[in-house]
């Protein structure tokens, strides 16, 4: 079964530092990934998806993640984190033939001045 | 931007009661979804609905649990009997496609208290 593993419940991060959040797949094929993010009272907004191609992805408001076969991960990554990130952060993937997303457990981003 | 909206934001309902949870996809698409996240765990897949059928459905969708677009716009989620567990936030998802790379929409979720 397609699951992804993400590695701290909750990152805390000072303004202008490097954000990155992990994401590991199991997979036995080639996954979909998806990064999702919640803002507080909002609903899940998509970041980025990998699907094929291009291995560094880039998605909105700076995000960008890499899909590393060789270490079967997706970690999401913004050079400069800014006080509007404070969110929490989903990976999600589906499998081939279908598009039901099963997703991480979430990391909640804290940005501090 | 369009986006998916979903009505009542919060809804308290007595154990045994029954809940119908409502969704207005975006206007375009055809595939409709439902997830929910339990207080502190991961969001879920529930169902999946095209056509006016169930695509695919999870195994906590039990015959407790029915999906119905009762008109062009909207798109609801019943539970028949509700139940202590059944208390999560419910979210209603759209796409254009169903391919496993066609984007979702969710919108900003249902919160369920079953007392």
């Amino acid at each position: 079964a397609q699951s992804v593993t993400q590695l701290g419940s909750h990152v805390s991060v000072s303004e202008g530092a490097l954000v990155l959040l992990r994401c590991n797949y199991s997979s036995s094929v080639p996954p979909y990934l998806f990064w999702y993010v919640q803002y507080p009272n909002q609903g899940l907004q998509l970041l980025l998806k990998y699907t094929t191609g291009a291995t560094l992805v880039k998605g909105i408001n700076g995000f960008e993640a890499e899909f590393k076969k060789s270490e079967t991960s997706f970690h999401l990554t913004k050079p400069s984190a800014h006080m509007s990130d404070a969110a929490e952060y989903f990976c999600a993937v589906t499998r081939g033939g279908g598009n039901k997303l099963t997703f991480g457990t979430g990391t909640q981003l804290k940005v501090e001045l | 931007e369009p986006e998916v909206t979903q009505t009542p934001s919060h809804q308290v309902t007595q154990m045994g009661q029954e809940v119908i949870l409502r969704c207005v996809p975006i206007s375009n698409h055809l595939y409709f979804y439902w997830y929910r996240q339990i207080l502190g765990q991961k969001v879920e897949f529930l169902v999946s609905f095209y056509n006016n059928e169930i695509s695919e459905k999870s195994e906590i969708f039990d015959d407790q649990f029915s999906v119905e677009r009762p008109d062009g716009s909207n798109f609801t989620l019943k539970i028949r009997s509700t139940k202590l567990e059944d208390s999560a936030m419910y979210f209603c998802a759209s796409s254009v496609n169903r391919g496993p790379t066609d984007t979702q929409y969710f919108g900003p979720g249902t919160r369920l208290t079953v007392l």
